[in-house]
């Protein structure tokens, strides 16, 4: 069965770092991109960049080139979404997905992220 | 950039069709994928290139693509269907593109 597991929840405060994780099994996970998909509070999905676990290959959205750093490691099948500063503005929840060819067919559970001061 | 339009909400009654509408330029030469999204839960793909469906979605969801617009099916509405739905396609310009949703509420 191919699941998706992210770490749990995340308070920080304005300009502290993080760095989410997205864990896959049941499936080749050096063969699949994974994407990472940002909802804000009450809004639509938004994607944000995708990785090759294989070579990391890594593409991102330009709303979030240079805002966030996108990294894999294929030997513990675990992708991963990072800031180094963040902002009250990147409050929301973040998923992880496999692409599927031109689509996402399996999604993590997600990660909510909140900075609040 | 390319973008996908939806309606902000659609209504149908119990065991009646659903009808979800994404609007954009020359969609119908695009593949297009559908999403659904319950509330507090990660979305889920119930359609993929256009009318494919995924192991284990229902046979009453069906999609269609042609011209300008392309829609997602919900055939006997059952209240289990209530949540947001999401249109999705691949472009060159912006590769995953989502459009803003569409809430489903099911009278």
């Amino acid at each position: 069965e191919v699941q998706l597991v992210q770490s749990g929840a995340e308070v920080k405060k304005p300009g502290e770092s993080l760095k989410i994780s997205c864990k896959g099994s049941g499936y080749s996970f050096t063969s699949y991109w994974i994407g990472w998909v940002r909802q804000m509070p009450g809004k639509g999905l938004e994607w944000m960049g995708i990785i090759y676990p294989g070579d990391s290959d890594t593409r991102y959205s330009p709303s979030f080139q240079g805002q966030v750093t996108i990294s894999a490691d294929k030997s513990i099948s675990t992708a991963y979404l990072q800031w180094s500063s963040l902002k009250a503005s990147d409050t929301a929840m973040y998923y992880c997905a496999r692409r599927g060819d031109q689509h996402f067919d399996y999604w993590g559970q997600g990660t909510l992220v909140t900075v609040s001061s | 950039s390319y973008e996908l339009t939806q309606p902000l909400s659609v209504s149908v009654a119990l065991g009646q069709t659903a009808r979800i509408t994404c609007g954009g330029n020359n969609i119908g030469s695009k593949n297009v994928h559908w999403y659904q999204q319950k509330p507090g839960q990660a979305p889920v793909l119930v359609i993929y290139r256009d009318s494919n469906r995924p192991s284990g979605i229902p046979e009453r969801f069906s999609g269609s693509n042609s011209g300008n617009t392309a829609t997602l099916t919900i055939s006997r509405a059952q209240a289990g269907d209530e949540a947001d739905y999401y249109c999705q396609v691949w472009d060159s310009s912006t590769p995953w593109v989502f459009g803003g949703g569409t809430k489903l509420t099911v009278l």
